[in-house]
């Protein structure tokens, strides 16, 4: 199975602040990434796949990137409604989705 | 609107069983490749299974065992999820989501989670 990295596991951050969160995978994956975001007690909901596209209605302060092994997620103003925990998922394989063990993010 | 509301959880006792439900509104229901995704108490996101739109394919995730069975019944617009000799570890939300289908002219279809339930909880202790 390919394993998914995130990193940092927590992080915590002004209002304002540019945040960007790491994701790695075991192998490559060319860009069949997406991410979720899970606010508490409430269902991931999509916000980005093929690493780069914006799902629709999804805030423009969120963008991806990368390709291969290595992406990156980015909240360019973060805001209050952003305190969540954030998930990258691999889906190269469809016999074998994974997701990596999720960011925590603190809205100071 | 597109909804998914899953049912069926509760707490069981280690090696009971439990079938959970998916009912999806909103969309061509029989067209969609679907998957059942859990999440135990403080954890991540775990994949337990997927199901292509006419059930041609299935697959799970390795470490159920084969003690999971994942099914649909495009006519009822309803998914499901068989879990048998439950253990003390499938304790877990377990949320339904839809397979968006992505395509690559020489790798074919991958498909990612773009609408999920709200999920249904499930509990495993004697």
């Amino acid at each position: 199975d390919i394993q998914m990295t995130q990193s940092p596991s927590t992080l915590s951050a002004s209002v304002g602040d540019r945040v960007t969160i790491t994701c790695r995978a075991s192998q490559s994956i060319s860009t069949w990434l997406a991410w979720y975001q899970q606010r508490p007690g409430k269902a991931p909901k999509l916000l980005i796949y093929k690493a780069s596209i914006l799902e629709s209605g999804v805030p423009s302060r969120f963008s991806g990137s990368g390709s291969g092994t290595e992406f990156t997620l980015t909240i360019s103003s973060l805001q209050p409604d952003d305190s969540a925990t954030y998930y990258c998922q691999q889906y190269n394989s469809y016999s074998r989705p994974t997701f990596g063990q999720g960011t925590k993010v603190k809205v100071k | 609107e597109v909804q998914l509301v899953e049912s069926g959880g509760g707490l069981v006792k280690p090696g009971g069983s439990l079938r959970l439900s998916c009912a999806v509104s909103g969309f061509t229901f029989s067209s969609d490749s679907m998957d059942w995704v859990r999440q135990a108490p403080g954890r991540g996101l775990e994949w337990v299974s997927s199901i292509s739109s006419g059930s041609d394919y299935i697959y799970y995730a390795d470490s159920l065992k084969g003690r999971f069975t994942i099914s649909r019944d495009n006519a009822k617009n309803s998914l499901f999820l068989q879990m048998n000799s439950l253990r003390a570890e499938d304790t877990a939300v377990y949320y339904c989501a839809r397979g968006r289908p992505d395509y690559h002219i020489l790798t074919g279809y991958h498909y990612y989670m773009d609408v999920w339930g709200r999920g249904t909880t499930v509990t495993v202790s004697s």
